[in-house]
């Protein structure tokens, strides 16, 4: 059972508009999230975090932002850039165990030039 | 510095063929992680180590072993490979448990 989800595949957006993406999980333990990103034939990096103390997130052009009562997370990616095109994948930790990350199953976005 | 590397980048086996994936890192982290990554799925953490000398199964475990060698080496081990373990290998490293992960590029394997 998918504890985290990532509703949607595929998203195209304009290079220099706004991407959001968007992600929801089950388990209300959960207590960290993370986005990766990942390109082809690469393992994934790490983006950006947030603690679930927290509800917004901000690291250069990128922003996540925690919604704990609708358990929704979104990155926000501000300008596009042709460079952001990849798989972005967010993650979540269970504080119960403390010492594993459930992955969701990756938004491939394309910015378009 | 290379970060965490990972070998080999592709292997074709037969089921029932054994083999081992390696997995190394150079940034002096204490916790060492084994993902498959399959269409659809997402990331599913197979086994971990939170530091040297330890490893728990994770969410998929069935059908690997592994080996903490040293901090620095954590390897994958497929006993009796089966086509259902037919994926995408990424060993990921961190500072603790509780750090962001740094993976390697992944090992693609097919088994026949």
């Amino acid at each position: 059972d998918q504890q985290v989800k990532q509703n949607s595949p595929s998203l195209s957006v304009q290079e220099g508009r706004i991407s959001i993406l968007n992600c929801d999980y089950t388990n209300s333990m959960f207590d960290y999230f993370l986005w990766y990103k990942k390109y082809p034939a690469e393992g994934p990096t790490f983006l950006i975090s947030i603690s679930s103390i927290k509800d917004k997130n901000e690291d250069g052009r990128f922003t996540v932002f925690l919604n704990k009562s609708a358990k929704h997370l979104s990155l926000h990616i501000v300008p596009s850039q042709p460079g952001d095109s990849a798989v972005y994948f967010c993650a979540a930790r269970d504080s119960n165990t403390g010492n594993q990350f459930y992955f969701g199953t990756g938004t491939s976005l394309t910015v378009i030039p | 510095n290379a970060g965490v590397t990972q070998t080999p980048k592709f292997q074709v086996l037969k089921t029932g063929q054994s083999m081992t994936l390696q997995c190394a890192q150079d940034m002096n982290h204490n916790s060492m992680y084994w993902y498959r990554q399959d269409p659809g799925m997402g990331l599913r953490l197979i086994y971990y180590s939170a530091s040297e000398g330890t490893t728990d199964k994770g969410e998929v475990p069935n059908g690997y072993n592994v080996s903490r060698l040293n901090k620095r080496e954590f390897s994958l081990r497929l006993e009796s490979a089966a086509p259902s373990q037919t994926s995408v290998y990424f060993c990921a490293s961190s500072k603790g448990l509780y750090n962001e992960q740094f993976f390697g590029p992944g090992t693609r394997l097919t088994v026949l």
